[in-house]
């Protein structure tokens, strides 16, 4: 079974560019999150999907970031213009549904923002 | 607010040293505390998931414990491969998913 995917792996930009990030989770999965997780720090969820819908975005920046889950599918992560406390790594997840709580991650997008 | 904390921040153990890592939370309505393992570089692994107080499961050299407010990692013998962050992990009564901020566990041979 094929995991979840992320590109890219690595990025670096300058404040005030603009980011995008992809994710392919597990075929099947309804349930996608998008994380950001500072160095140092535990995963901080910014949005989770049931399918193309949005479930909780209460911790999503939405002055500069954007998700979306169009096909409930695949799922990119925006970030428009980015600052430098933006620099972090972007993890994805999937789960089976929201009621399956054990959760699938990705390798993860490094950004640098300098 | 709920809220999951991790103790240690850092543990460093000699290969065989058993010993224990900590994870307290306070969340209303709490649906499960979930134990991950994370690799430099590499997006978490799930380990647990555990339900209720007084449940147990058992992986490996890895055992993990709940009770109404804390949770335990037992690590057994633990072996040079055993070193990574793990992290702690809540689901709240609302579905909200709270990570806490890991212990990195250095096993040395």
């Amino acid at each position: 079974e094929a995991g979840v995917a992320q590109s890219p792996r690595y990025k670096i930009i300058e404040k005030r560019q603009s980011v995008a990030f992809w994710c392919n989770p597990i075929s099947g999965h309804a349930t996608l999150y998008w994380y950001q997780q500072i160095l140092g720090q535990g995963p901080k969820l910014l949005i989770q999907f049931q399918n193309n819908g949005v479930v909780d975005d209460s911790q999503l920046p939405k002055d500069r970031f954007s998700a979306e889950r169009l096909k409930g599918v695949d799922s990119t992560l925006k970030i428009q213009p980015a600052k430098l406390e933006d620099s972090a790594v972007y993890l994805c997840a999937s789960s089976l549904n929201q009621g399956s709580y054990e959760q699938y991650f990705g390798p993860g997008t490094r950004l640098t923002v300098t | 607010e709920d809220q999951v904390t991790q103790s240690p921040e850092a543990l460093r153990l000699q290969e065989g040293e058993s010993s224990s890592l900590n994870c307290s939370y306070t969340v209303s309505g709490l649906r499960g505390l979930f134990w991950y393992r994370q690799d430099p570089g590499k997006g978490p692994e799930f380990l647990f998931t555990l339900y209720s107080a007084g449940e147990e499961k058992e992986k490996e050299r890895l055992k993990a414990t709940l009770t109404k407010k804390e949770s335990f990692l037992h690590i057994t013998a633990p072996k040079p491969e055993d070193s990574a962050t793990y992290l702690c992990a809540v689901i709240s009564g609302t579905y909200k998913y709270i990570f806490g901020t890991g212990t990195r566990l250095k096993v040395l041979a």
